[in-house]
Parts: C-alpha cells; sequence; structure tokens
C-alpha cells in the first residue's frame, strides 16, 4: 500500500472490556513497532517484529497487552480488560529492515482509544 | 541506554522568525538521532536523521539539526519560520538495539 494504515481510526469502549487494533505496513517492511502516546506525552515504544525473529516485547506495560504479527504482513495488537489508564492513541510504523536503528520508521495515523 | 529531552513543550514564533527547537540526549553507545514532524490529523513523518555521517543535516522544508557531542545535543532549527511549520515536533534517538526514544514533543505555533 501506499502508506502504514491503522484501524480502527477510534475506539471506545467500556472499562474491563477487551479490544484489537489493527496495523497494515508498508508492504515490504520487515520491521514493526508499535508505541503508545498518552496525551501531553511522548511516544512509548510498546513492541518490536522484525521478519520472522522473536519479538521485543520489552516496552509491554503489563501482561494485559499482546501483539502478534503474521510473517511481514499484518500485526495486531490486543488489550486486554482494557482500563482507563490505557486511554491514549497507538501508533504503528514499519521499516524496510532494521541495521542498528538507522532505518527510518514510517509511522500510520494512530488509534484513538478512550476507555471509560 | 538511550533517552532524549526535548526543551519547551510549546515555543511560539513569528512568521519569517527564526525557529530553535532544542533536543537533548543521553547515549551509552554512538548514538542514531531523528527528528519526526506531526501536522494536524497526520502522522509522524521523518524531518531528518543523524546517522554519524555529516554532523550538520539537512532536512526536508528547509530544517536542518547539527549534532554536538561536546554538548550532546540535536536542535532543529529553519531560518525562517512559515505559517505551514505549524505541528508538533519529536527527537528519537536509537542505538545498535531494536528500541527508539522519542521525547514529549515540542508544539510549534507561528503567529502571522
Amino acid at each position: 500500500g501506499a502508506g502504514v494504515s491503522q484501524s480502527p481510526s477510534n475506539k471506545v469502549t467500556e472499562k474491563g472490556k477487551d479490544v484489537e487494533l489493527r496495523c497494515d505496513p508498508i508492504s515490504g517492511h520487515t520491521a514493526l513497532y508499535w508505541y503508545r502516546q498518552r496525551l501531553g506525552q511522548g511516544l512509548e515504544f510498546l513492541i518490536y517484529f522484525q521478519g520472522n525473529s522473536a519479538p521485543d516485547k520489552s516496552g509491554l506495560p503489563s501482561d494485559r497487552f499482546s501483539a502478534e504479527r503474521t510473517g511481514e504482513s499484518v500485526s495486531t495488537l490486543t488489550i486486554q480488560r482494557t482500563q482507563q489508564e490505557d486511554s491514549a492513541v497507538y501508533l504503528c510504523a514499519s521499516s524496510p529492515r532494521t541495521s542498528g536503528g538507522i532505518e527510518t520508521q514510517y509511522f500510520g495515523p494512530g488509534t484513538r482509544l478512550l476507555v471509560l | 541506554a538511550q533517552s532524549v529531552t526535548q526543551l519547551g513543550s510549546h515555543v511560539s514564533v513569528s512568521e519569517g522568525a527564526l525557529v530553535l527547537l532544542r533536543c537533548n540526549y543521553s547515549s551509552s553507545v554512538p548514538p542514531y538521532l531523528f527528528w519526526y514532524v506531526q501536522y494536524p490529523n497526520q502522522g509522524l513523518q521523518l524531518l531528518l536523521k543523524y546517522t554519524s555521517a555529516a554532523t550538520l543535516v539537512k532536512g526536508i522544508n528547509g530544517f536542518e539539526a547539527e549534532f554536538k557531542k561536546s554538548e550532546t545535543s540535536f536542535h532543529l532549527t529553519k531560518p525562517s519560520a512559515h505559517m505551514s511549520d505549524a505541528a508538533e515536533y519529536f527527537c528519537a534517538v536509537s542505538g545498535t538495539g531494536n528500541q527508539f526514544y522519542f521525547g514529549t514533543g515540542t508544539s510549534l505555533t507561528v503567529i502571522p
């Protein structure tokens, strides 16, 4: 595709419900990142996928958060039993490959999650 | 470990004036440094990046940044602000690992 796409663009859910966020990276990009951006704060790294390697999950804030990626395609970020503090914009980015952190990341428009 | 500090969450400049957005980094390894911009209702896009080549890096839309190791800084500048420069700007650092560390962002307002 032309760029990274994310869906839904907005999600309102009730506390305790599960939500699933989707990211479609740019075709051919092997690296994929998820970030969280709380209001007034910077981007917080969540998880990183590179090809078929084991993902780097070191940024996931709790075991309620999980993410999957099938090969080098779509990724889903799942938040179970959502809490109000999960309200944020969730950003996905992809890059062609990784080489020690040099590569440019291409960001999607984000999913704005509101937990009531 | 790496981290980034952006001084000034909000910066206002007059149209035509110099833009200076500050970024200081901390890194235990030679860093790679990035500036990203987020225009209203759009995703982040790369302005420029430093990858240990020239210390003065030129980016899109007339922006540039200078890597100063002695000051651990990577400030973003533009000689003359344009109304279309109004946006959120993020500085980021990465090292040899997978993670990128972003600053909290600086919101730039351009006053006509």
